[in-house]
C-alpha cells in the first residue's frame, strides 16, 4: 500500500476563499483522522471517523471547518471562508486495532 | 481527559551515545502506545507500537517499553547517530473502544557528529 495520501502538499490562497483538504487512508483501517499541527500547539485533532461515520468532531474550532468521508478510500476537510490564523500543516492518518498511520500532510498558508 | 507529557522537550548529544526519551500519559485505561518520528516538514513515521500487554517492541537501535500502572514509558536510543536527529512524538489512544490519538508535544532530538 502507498500509506495515506494527501493532497495538495502545498496550498497558498487568500483569506476567505474556500479550501479543500483531500485524503486516501490505507485500504483496510476503519478510523480516519484529521489533525492540525502548529508550532504554538502541536498536533491538534480535529475530527475522526470510524467506518465513514464522524464519531467526535468536537476539535473543529468553527463552524468554517467541515469534514466528510462519503467511502471508505476518501475524506474532505473544508474550511470556508479561510482566514490567516488557519495557517497550519493539517494531517490526515487512518488506524486499524490502534496503529496510526499519517500521510505527508498539507501545508496551509492563508494570506 | 488524557493528557501526555514528553521529557525532556529537547536533547542535543554527541553522536554514539545512548539516549533515554520519556513519557508520561494521566490514565492507565490505554489501548496501546504509539512512538512516532517526526523530520522537518514531513509527516509522521511510526517507529513502535507497544500493546496494553506487552511491556516493550524492539526495532533495531530503538527499544521502547511501557508500564501502564505507573502510566509511563521510554523511548531507548543506542548508538545514536546524526540521522536520528528529529522530533520524536508518542501517542496513547484510549481503551474505550475508539481510537482517538492524545500526543505528546514531543522531545526534540539532536546528535552531532
Amino acid at each position: 500500500d502507498a500509506g495515506v495520501i494527501q493532497s495538495p502538499r502545498h496550498e497558498v490562497t487568500e483569506m476567505g476563499q474556500e479550501v479543500t483538504l483531500r485524503c486516501k487512508p490505507i485500504s483496510g483501517h476503519d478510523y480516519l483522522f484529521w489533525y492540525r499541527q502548529t508550532m504554538m500547539r502541536g498536533l491538534e485533532l480535529l475530527i475522526y471517523f470510524n467506518n465513514n461515520v464522524p464519531i467526535d468532531d468536537s476539535g473543529m474550532p468553527e463552524d468554517r471547518f467541515s469534514a466528510k468521508m462519503p467511502n471508505a478510500s476518501f475524506s474532505t476537510l473544508k474550511i470556508q471562508p479561510s482566514e490567516p490564523r488557519d495557517s497550519a500543516v493539517y494531517f490526515c492518518a487512518s488506524s486499524f486495532e490502534g496503529e496510526a498511520f499519517f500521510g505527508q500532510g498539507t501545508r496551509l498558508t492563508v494570506v | 481527559k488524557q493528557e501526555v507529557t514528553q521529557i525532556p522537550a529537547a536533547l542535543s548529544v554527541p553522536e554514539g551515545e545512548n539516549l533515554v526519551l520519556n513519557c508520561s500519559f494521566t490514565d492507565s485505561a490505554i489501548y496501546n502506545l504509539q512512538w512516532f518520528r517526526q523530520d522537518p516538514g514531513k509527516g509522521l513515521t511510526s517507529l513502535l507500537l507497544i500493546q496494553s500487554s506487552q511491556r516493550e517492541q524492539t526495532s533495531g537501535r530503538l527499544n521502547a517499553s511501557l508500564d501502564k500502572s505507573s502510566g509511563r514509558s521510554t523511548l531507548y536510543i543506542a548508538a545514536s547517530q546524526p540521522g536520528d536527529s528529529a522530533t520524536y512524538l508518542c501517542a496513547v489512544p484510549m481503551n474505550s473502544g475508539y481510537s482517538t490519538l492524545t500526543f505528546g508535544k514531543g522531545t526534540m532530538l539532536l546528535v552531532s557528529p
